[in-house]
């Protein structure tokens, strides 16, 4: 069966500090993958999603940046957080249905830039 | 832009109460909708619709996508207190590997 892992749970950073969240999944092949945050009382924004090694698209421009160095490997950066980036951030997968496209989700980082 | 929008945001019931929760779309090439369930952490898959009129049930939860107005519902029968959570709706588009969101209905349930 497929599983995702993201690490760590709960993070707390300076501002300036950098920033790197990994997300792992096993069971399955060359799934899409998607990087997620939601701010408190909001729903989720989409930030990065890949669907290919090295393939990365960004949704909005922020301070963020997404890698994917293997086919089952997201891993979310920054250099120098700022205090806008605190939120809880979210990977997911999905594979290419016949219809629709169901996604997968880990259970998150807690993300608090101080 | 694609856009989904769910109302309420937020909604406070009683155990026993029912309620409907509502989910609209404006996208282009539509292909499916889901409903997730976020209680803590994860949000966890209910259910997805792809046809218009046909209700997907699991036990007090049950769903229907209307295509033509654009919008689905989600009906909770008999609340108890383990359904407070935040709902959340989400389209997947064709031609696209991104899955839009609303904002979310957080529902509360009260003993």
């Amino acid at each position: 069966s497929q599983t995702i892992h993201q690490w760590p749970a709960t993070l707390v950073q300076p501002v300036g500090s950098p920033l790197s969240l990994e997300c792992t999944v096993e069971g399955t092949s060359n799934p899409n993958l998607y990087w997620y945050r939601q701010a408190a009382g909001r729903g989720l924004q989409l930030l990065f999603y890949s669907v290919g090694i090295g393939q990365i698209s960004s949704e909005v421009p922020q301070n963020l940046s997404a890698s994917r160095p293997q086919d089952r490997q997201f891993i979310l950066s920054s250099k120098k957080l700022l205090l806008s980036d605190s939120g809880f951030y979210l990977c997911a997968w999905s594979t290419e249905g016949s219809v629709g496209t169901e996604a997968f989700f880990g259970q998150g980082t807690r993300l608090t830039v101080v | 832009e694609d856009k989904v929008v769910q109302s309420p945001l937020s909604l406070v019931v009683h155990e026993g109460d029912t309620v409907t929760l509502n989910c609209s779309y404006e996208v282009t090439n539509f292909r499916s909708l889901l409903w997730y369930k976020q209680e803590k952490k994860a949000p966890t898959f209910l259910f997805m619709l792809t046809s218009s009129g046909i209700e997907k049930k699991s036990g007090r939860l049950s769903s229907i996508l209307d295509k033509k107005e654009l919008f689905s519902i989600l009906n909770i029968t008999a609340t108890q207190t383990g359904d407070s959570a935040v709902y959340l709706c989400a389209v997947d588009r064709g031609g696209s590997e991104k899955l839009v969101f609303g904002k979310g209905t957080k529902l509360t349930v009260n003993p």
